[in-house]
């Protein structure tokens, strides 16, 4: 089937870690996005990438690293600079650029510093 | 800067009852309107999309929207509401150019409890 799949679903961080959070599509979908959901806040958007080996920071990539070496894939490291990184992680992805295509979402990873 | 409003954060309704889940949008242009639906601990999953054309536009489980330029407005409604409807709603919007990264702005979501 095809789709977008985030791994783990849940995930714990000490303080001072680095934790990176797996995103994998097979839709062979151009642009993907990594969003960060906390309560009463809606969706802000960490990073984007709109091809392979390019990405951009979004509204809150402060405390976070992207890589795109794969289309398929789009990892995203939350560093010990995060402050605050307990929180719910969407990864998206997107085809066919320009176009009025919705976005596909995973499940999403729960992180949780401890 | 483009914007979007759910001004509920919560809205109640009896099973059976029609439901409407209220968005307005600021942008600068015409934007193109997307609703999606979360269920805890889950991802979004896109139920509907207004581009152009017909302002009242039907998608998924038997949900429809109008988009009403005037009141810059695109509310999710449904005839007769299920429990099983009861999550999170996101309305987003996003402005089409002619080039370079398209930002998709979400609102700060709406949750529909729907009562038996």
């Amino acid at each position: 089937d095809g789709g977008i799949t985030q791994s783990p679903k849940y995930l714990f961080r000490k303080e001072g870690q680095n934790v990176t959070l797996s995103c994998e599509q097979n839709l062979n979908h151009d642009a993907m996005y990594w969003y960060r959901q906390d309560p009463g806040q809606g969706l802000r958007l960490i990073y984007y990438s709109q091809i392979v080996n390019d990405f951009q920071k979004g509204d809150i990539a402060e405390g976070y690293s992207v890589s795109r070496e794969k289309k398929e894939s789009f990892p995203l490291t939350v560093t010990s600079a995060q402050k605050n990184p307990t929180a719910f992680y969407l990864c998206a992805s997107r085809g066919q650029l320009g176009m009025n295509t919705e976005a596909f979402f995973g499940q999403g990873t729960r992180l949780t510093v401890v | 800067a483009q914007s979007v409003a759910q001004p509920e954060d919560q809205v109640n309704v009896a099973e059976g009852n029609p439901l409407t889940v209220k968005c307005t949008y600021s942008v600068s242009g015409n934007p193109y309107l997307f609703w999606y639906v979360q269920y805890p601990n889950r991802g979004l999953q896109f139920l509907l999309k207004y581009i152009t054309g017909d302002n009242l536009v039907k998608g998924s489980y038997g949900f429809e929207a109008e988009f009403n330029k005037s009141q810059t407005s695109f509310h999710l409604k449904k005839p007769s509401a299920l429990v099983s409807d009861s999550a999170l709603y996101f309305c987003a919007v996003r402005v089409p150019n002619s080039g370079g990264y398209q930002k998709v702005t979400f609102g700060t979501g709406t949750k529909l409890q729907v009562i038996p």
